[in-house]
């Protein structure tokens, strides 16, 4: 079976800091990696995600992710947050090969951005 | 708007009772999955319907059932419900089983008491 690891629970910033978020997660075959936005009410928004190519994926609003075989990671990265980021942000895997609809995911990293 | 529509939005149960919640997929999806989020966690996949059928199922118990009717929308159904049961629920669309875009609802926050 497959894990995921987010190892931040809740990670605080002022605007225009830079932020990384670490996501691991552990299965032995081949992923597709996901990172998912949840915005107060709001429902799980895709950020971005991986299936095979260019390791480092761009996604919307400027955020971005890097996989690293070697490290089972999927590390997610905006060089400058703002204080529309706050939110919940969860890593996903899914093997691939696999039903889509079926993804493990994190516990999530609450973010919270100061003005 | 990710265009998959759950209802109802909140409700509140108690011990022992059932409880249906329904899920509408975005338009042009036909497979469904349901995933149970519960406080401080990452949603956990409780089973997938695709051409009506139940395909995967992750590891709950069979209190939870479910159905897809032919129009693709789908239902949860939970029997016996016990305190631990409280959670979100969320529904997920996609087009087929492997699809590359999954899309997700807002949620039925169910509390049981």
């Amino acid at each position: 079976a497959q894990s995921v690891s987010q190892h931040n629970h809740h990670v605080i910033l002022s605007e225009a800091a830079s932020l990384e978020l670490g996501c691991n997660y552990s299965y032995g075959g081949t992923v597709n990696l996901f990172w998912y936005v949840q915005y107060p009410g709001q429902h799980l928004q895709l950020l971005l995600k991986y299936f095979s190519g260019d390791p480092l994926v761009k996604g919307i609003k400027g955020f971005e992710a890097e996989f690293i075989k070697s490290k089972f990671s999927f590390n997610l990265r905006k060089p400058s947050v703002q204080w529309s980021d706050t939110a919940e942000y969860f890593c996903a895997v899914n093997a691939k090969g696999s039903t889509l609809g079926r993804l493990y995911f994190g516990r999530g990293t609450q973010l919270t951005v100061w003005p | 708007d990710a265009g998959v529509t759950q209802s109802p939005t909140h409700l509140i149960k108690t011990r022992g009772q059932q409880v249906t919640l329904r899920c509408s997929p975005k338009s042009g999806h036909d497979t469904v999955s349901w995933y149970q989020q519960a406080l401080g966690q990452g949603p956990q996949f409780i089973f997938q319907y695709y051409e009506e059928e139940e395909r995967q199922r992750g590891n709950f118990p069979d209190r939870f059932s479910g159905h897809q009717f032919p129009n693709y929308s789908s239902e949860l159904n939970v029997n016996a419900l016990l305190l631990g049961d409280s959670a979100l629920y969320l529904c997920a669309s996609s087009l087929g089983r492997t699809g590359n875009t999954i899309y997700f609802g807002e949620g039925s926050w169910l509390t049981v008491v």
